[in-house]
């Protein structure tokens, strides 16, 4: 069974500084994603990965398959990043297993 | 370029009670995938629709089901709906012979059961 664990749960920092959130999985995946979910639900895919690093604007997402290990990084985070934001394994089939999530505050 | 739709944004049934939840994908996507997102549990797979056929289905008992149309849009079903079953319904669609495309979200239904 392919579990995914992030961390932290919960991330509460000053605009400004670099954030760095964790995910961690089982078994062998075709893909990670990265999705942030708005309070009111709306969920964007951020980055889809399968290998090495994605950088979109102040977003960098790195994947380590060997460790089946992958990093988010916000660098200068702005209140404007408070979100949650999601990890989630691809395997056979298009499945997607989440992360529980990491809840992401920003404060000016 | 529209992005996936879903309708009602928002629902309230009784248990028993049946329940369909839209979901009309971006254009020229050809998947549609389903999840559930309950208090306290984090999202949850569905259902993954392709061409017309589903091609996978998460853990959840049969009373969930579902379809998807020639025009590649599509329905999830419910019946007998339990207080469990209450959740943000989430709908994505990818096209999923192009390498490397995430999945597009739309921004949900939120069933609520009494």
């Amino acid at each position: 069974k392919n579990e995914v664990e992030q961390s932290p749960q919960n991330l509460t920092a000053q605009e400004g500084e670099f954030i760095t959130i964790n995910c961690s999985y089982s078994v062998g995946i075709s893909a990670l994603h990265w999705l942030q979910q708005h309070p009111g639900g709306g969920i964007v895919s951020l980055f889809m990965l399968s290998s090495g690093k994605k950088k979109h604007g102040r977003l960098i997402a790195t994947i380590n398959i060997q460790e089946k290990h992958s990093s988010l990084h916000i660098t200068a985070s702005h209140p404007r990043d408070s979100a949650v934001y999601i990890c989630a394994t691809e395997t056979s089939g298009s499945r997607l297993t989440f992360g529980e999530g990491t809840q992401l505050t920003v404060n000016p | 370029e529209a992005g996936v739709t879903q309708s009602p944004t928002h629902l309230i049934k009784t248990r028993g009670q049946q329940v369909t939840l839209r979901c009309s994908p971006i254009s020229g996507h050809t998947s549609v995938y389903w999840y559930q997102q309950a208090l306290g549990l984090g999202l949850q797979f569905l259902l993954w629709y392709d061409e017309g056929e589903e091609r996978n289905r998460g853990n959840f008992p049969p009373r969930f089901s579902g379809r998807q149309f020639p025009n590649y849009s599509s329905e999830l079903n419910v019946n007998a709906l339990e207080l469990e079953d209450s959740a943000l319904y989430l709908c994505a669609s990818s096209f999923i012979f192009s390498k490397n495309q995430p999945q597009h979200f739309g921004d949900g239904t939120r069933l609520s059961i009494l």
